[in-house]
């Protein structure tokens, strides 16, 4: 089992380009999470998803958005990239909230915006 | 005020040391809490977690006071393999997912 997986690991934009960082999960979990890690500041969410098909904000969700197409797959998106969203982004995933489950972590995707 | 603050450390040790860590969080409608590990340009991953009535692992000792509203980590004989930065993270009523501390950057020295 690979557990959870992003892709990419690195990445630098211009200021205004668009991406789509990916996370992929084989522990059939229906929980998933994106966080961002800056320092000093701890992880914080962005969005997370509790099953197939629905999405919600955490945090810090403006200039993000989300999809779960696939219970597997969560992605996040960037439309319009500013510097301030330089930062390590983290995926996770759960089996459910109820009674706390561990989350599993993705390896991280370091980005940075020019 | 953050929610969940810790002492950014670094904190040195020797090894063989015992050292001790502490969170404090502010809100009250806490739930659970727990401790991860975080090594360095490395994903988190679950330390252990910590009851009311404390609890141990090994070398690793965590304990909760509600009413002071702090949990504490608690690491004998430390290793080099130890060195690592420490999250502190709770779980609030009502929200899905977990609030972390900035976390507490350990130093193992040999």
């Amino acid at each position: 089992n690979a557990g959870v997986t992003q892709t990419p690991k690195f990445r630098v934009l211009k200021t205004g380009q668009s991406m789509t960082l990916l996370c992929a999960q084989d522990m059939n979990h229906e929980y998933m999470y994106w966080y961002r890690q800056d320092p000093g500041m701890g992880l914080r969410l962005i969005h997370y998803s509790v099953g197939e098909g629905t999405t919600a904000k955490g945090e810090v969700p403006d200039g993000y958005n989300v999809s779960r197409l696939k219970k597997q797959n969560f992605l996040l998106g960037l439309e319009s990239a500013a510097p301030s969203q330089t930062s390590v982004y983290f995926c996770a995933s759960s089996y459910s909230t109820v009674g706390y489950n561990e989350q599993f972590f993705g390896p991280g995707t370091r980005l940075t915006v020019l | 005020r953050k929610e969940v603050e810790q002492d950014p450390g670094p904190f040195n040790v020797p090894e063989g040391a015992t050292v001790a860590f502490n969170c404090t969080y502010s809100n009250s409608a806490s739930q659970s809490f727990f401790w991860y590990r975080q090594d360095c340009r490395k994903e988190p991953k679950l330390l252990m977690s910590v009851y009311s009535s404390g609890n141990e692992d090994g070398r690793f000792t965590a304990q909760l006071n509600r009413a002071s509203q702090y949990i504490s980590l608690l690491i004998r004989d430390s290793k080099l393999s130890d060195s690592a930065t420490y999250l502190c993270v709770v779980t609030y009523t009502g929200r899905r997912a977990l609030t972390f501390g900035s976390g507490t950057r350990l130093q193992v020295q040999p």
